[in-house]
């Protein structure tokens, strides 16, 4: 069965904080994507990644870096987490070219910055 | 640009009623998915539609696809409860080294007794 897993389901950090978020899939996906979700606004493209080391930004990536040592792990980095922060963080991966069946996407890290 | 719309944003029916979501999209694509969410809860993919003409069916759920007028449909019929749900569709975008895909803002789903 595919799986797609974060580290955290819910965290709460301080303004000013690094903070990582973890996502890693079993599937051999070469794809990984990292999305923030708020309401009235959908799914964000953070960064996304094809392959080990590599990385492109998508639409939002100010405020975040992310890390791709190993193909089956993405990480996501707030450098200093600021209250605009505060959201739902989707951790995605899919075959190259999205793939025939698309993107699996992870349970979800809700984060809030205070 | 590739934007990806979706209409209505919010819909509340009633049970045993049939209704339709619209997904226009911008730019050329041969590929949009449809997912469903639950309420804090991840996405997970509905349907898959790959070229034009193509039609899915799951259950009381039917998704079509043309590519010409660059519009899917997700049809709902005799809708029940537990289609409750946020539906998202997404296009597949080629622009860039590996391509993405580009989300609708949802339609949130609300059927009632």
């Amino acid at each position: 069965d595919v799986k797609v897993t974060q580290s955290s389901r819910y965290l709460v950090k301080r303004t000013g904080e690094k903070v990582f978020l973890e996502c890693v899939q079993d599937m051999d996906h070469e794809n990984m994507f990292w999305y923030r979700q708020d309401p009235g606004l959908g799914l964000r493209l953070i960064y996304f990644s094809y392959d080990v080391k590599m990385k492109e930004k998508g639409d939002i990536p100010e405020g975040y870096s992310v890390s791709r040592e190993k193909k089956e792990r993405f990480s996501l980095i707030l450098e200093s987490a600021s209250t605009n922060q505060t959201s739902m963080y989707l951790c995605a991966s899919s075959l190259p070219g999205q793939g025939f069946y698309g993107q699996y996407f992870g349970p979800g890290t809700r984060l809030t910055v205070t | 640009e590739l934007k990806v719309e979706q209409n209505p944003l919010f819909l509340s029916m009633q049970e045993g009623k049939n209704y339709t979501i619209y997904c226009n999209y911008s730019t050329t694509s041969d590929r949009l998915y449809w997912y469903r969410q639950d309420p804090g809860k991840s996405l997970e993919s509905l349907f898959v539609l790959l070229s034009n003409g193509a039609v899915k069916q799951e259950g009381r759920l039917m998704a079509s696809l043309d590519t010409k007028a660059r519009l899917s449909t997700l049809h709902i019929t005799a809708a029940v409860h537990d289609l409750s749900a946020t539906y998202f569709c997404a296009v597949a975008n080629y622009g860039g080294s590996q391509g993405n895909l580009i989300f609708g803002k949802g339609t949130k789903l609300s059927v009632k007794p």
